[in-house]
């Protein structure tokens, strides 16, 4: 069964400090992991979108990481913000048999809260 | 240009009611996705449409329907409303395939069955 798991469920962190929220999945077969920033009360944003042949990438102050051998993506943010506090989530798609078929896994996100 | 806009805001329904929520992609965009996220069960993929036509389905029962129109505008509907749909429905557009492109979320409907 394709899963999604995120750690940790909630940060709490200093405003200027760095953070790695951590995702590990067990998706196949895979095709693109994505990450996406979702404030209180809004629809999500997206942050980066990693294929397989990809190991870092980065938006801003926010560097995704994948290591497809150990299925393990990271997303660090560096320097924090009052407005980084929201929820991150992970997503794998995965392909399936079809033309235009997938499969899309999420995580249950983690809740980083930044304060002065 | 218009970011996905979704109508209306909010809902609220009692139980066995019928709902139709409504989105409006980004303009050229021509795949809507549709999502349901509740606390308990996190983002979970309803459906998704392209050139009015229902492509990917997830696991939800048939109460869950929905439309494209020729202008990429997608609705929702939910028959037979349950305590349980109480959520907050999230629609996303792409230029094309969602797998292989990008996707754009609308602010969503929060749904309340009572």
């Amino acid at each position: 069964k394709n899963q999604v798991e995120q750690s940790p469920q909630s940060l709490i962190i200093l405003e200027g400090k760095n953070c790695t929220l951590q995702c590990n999945y067990t998706v196949s077969p895979f095709s693109n992991l994505r990450w996406y920033k979702q404030d209180t009360g809004r629809g999500p944003v997206s942050l980066t979108i990693m294929t397989f042949s990809e190991n870092t990438k980065s938006n801003g102050r926010y560097t995704a990481t994948l290591d497809a051998d150990t299925k393990q993506s990271s997303l660090h943010i560096t320097a924090s913000q009052l407005s980084d506090s929201a929820s991150y989530i992970c997503v794998v798609f995965s392909l399936g048999s079809g033309a235009g078929s997938y499969q899309l896994t999420f995580g249950k996100g983690t809740k980083l809260s930044v304060i002065p | 240009k218009a970011g996905v806009t979704q109508t209306p805001r909010y809902l609220i329904k009692t139980r066995g009611q019928q709902v139709t929520l409504s989105c409006s992609p980004i303009s050229g965009h021509r795949s809507v996705s549709w999502y349901q996220q509740t606390p308990g069960q996190g983002l979970q993929f309803l459906f998704e449409y392209f050139s009015e036509t229902q492509r990917n389905k997830g696991n939800f029962p048939g109460r869950f329907s929905g439309r494209q129109f020729s202008n990429s505008r997608s609705e929702m509907n939910v028959s037979t409303l349950e305590l349980g749909d109480s959520a907050l429905y999230l629609c996303a557009s792409s230029l094309a395939e969602p797998a292989y492109n990008e996707q754009f979320f609308g602010p969503g409907t929060r749904l309340t069955v009572l």
